[in-house]
């Protein structure tokens, strides 16, 4: 699978919008574009994936460049609840499959006040 | 849908004795399960892939046989942690994903502490 890079932490203010990028510039063409968030102490959750189309739900949106080398995902209106690291992940195959996850470092993404 | 539920949520055990931990995957059937560590302040390091009816897939540098999977339904799998030693003390989580477009669903956790 094709490795990511993230920025270590990041801040954002209450209220205002999170983007977290991605860099993922060996993606091959059937890998999609995986983002999950871990806040302390509990098991990873899925945020959204998506391939190479911009994709949107009721957590995030995640935007994928043209190109496919980068993408950020996007918290409309962060909370303080949204503190948490914030792993992107690229893999092979769609949900369902046997293809396992590997998590790199991640961004620490601290929402304040 | 697509919970999965890890039991227990932390344990303390003494050194030398041996814990279990169960994972289930409460509304969907799961030929596949993965088991993970993570050590305070790291990222979630893959264990072993978990198949049901067959034997797990370790990754590399992981003991089998102090680490031993068992997966023998489908909605099922076990982590036993064999003479337990202080240095296994970590977080262990567990995943599994529906047969359908979705997501890896992720169990909360066991926090293991060995004494």
């Amino acid at each position: 699978d094709a490795k990511t890079t993230q920025p270590p932490s990041m801040d954002c203010a209450e209220g205002r919008a999170a983007n977290l990028p991605c860099n993922h510039s060996t993606i091959s063409g059937n890998e999609y574009v995986y983002w999950y968030r871990q806040i302390h102490s509990q098991g990873p959750q899925y945020i959204i994936h998506g391939l190479k189309n911009n994709e949107t739900n009721e957590m995030a949106s995640l935007i994928i460049t043209e190109d496919r080398k980068s993408s950020t995902l996007i918290l409309p209106h962060a909370t303080l609840r949204d503190t948490a690291v914030y792993y992107c992940i690229v893999r092979v195959g769609r949900g369902g499959s046997n293809y396992k996850l590997t998590f790199g470092k991640g961004t620490l993404l601290t929402v304040n006040p | 849908g697509a919970v999965v539920s890890q039991h227990p949520s932390w344990v303390i055990c003494k050194s030398g004795t041996s814990v279990k931990i169960e994972c289930r995957s409460l509304d969907f059937q799961a030929t596949t399960m993965f088991w993970y560590r993570q050590f305070p302040k790291q990222s979630l390091m893959l264990m072993a892939t978990s198949n049901e009816g067959s034997k797990a897939t370790y990754e590399q540098g992981v003991e089998k046989d102090k680490f031993l999977i068992n997966h023998a339904s489908l909605t099922l799998s076990t982590l036993t942690v064999t003479s337990a030693h202080p240095e296994d003390s970590s977080f262990y989580i567990c995943s599994a994903s529906p047969d359908r477009d979705y997501g890896y669903t992720f169990g909360s956790g066991t926090r293991l502490t060995v004494v």
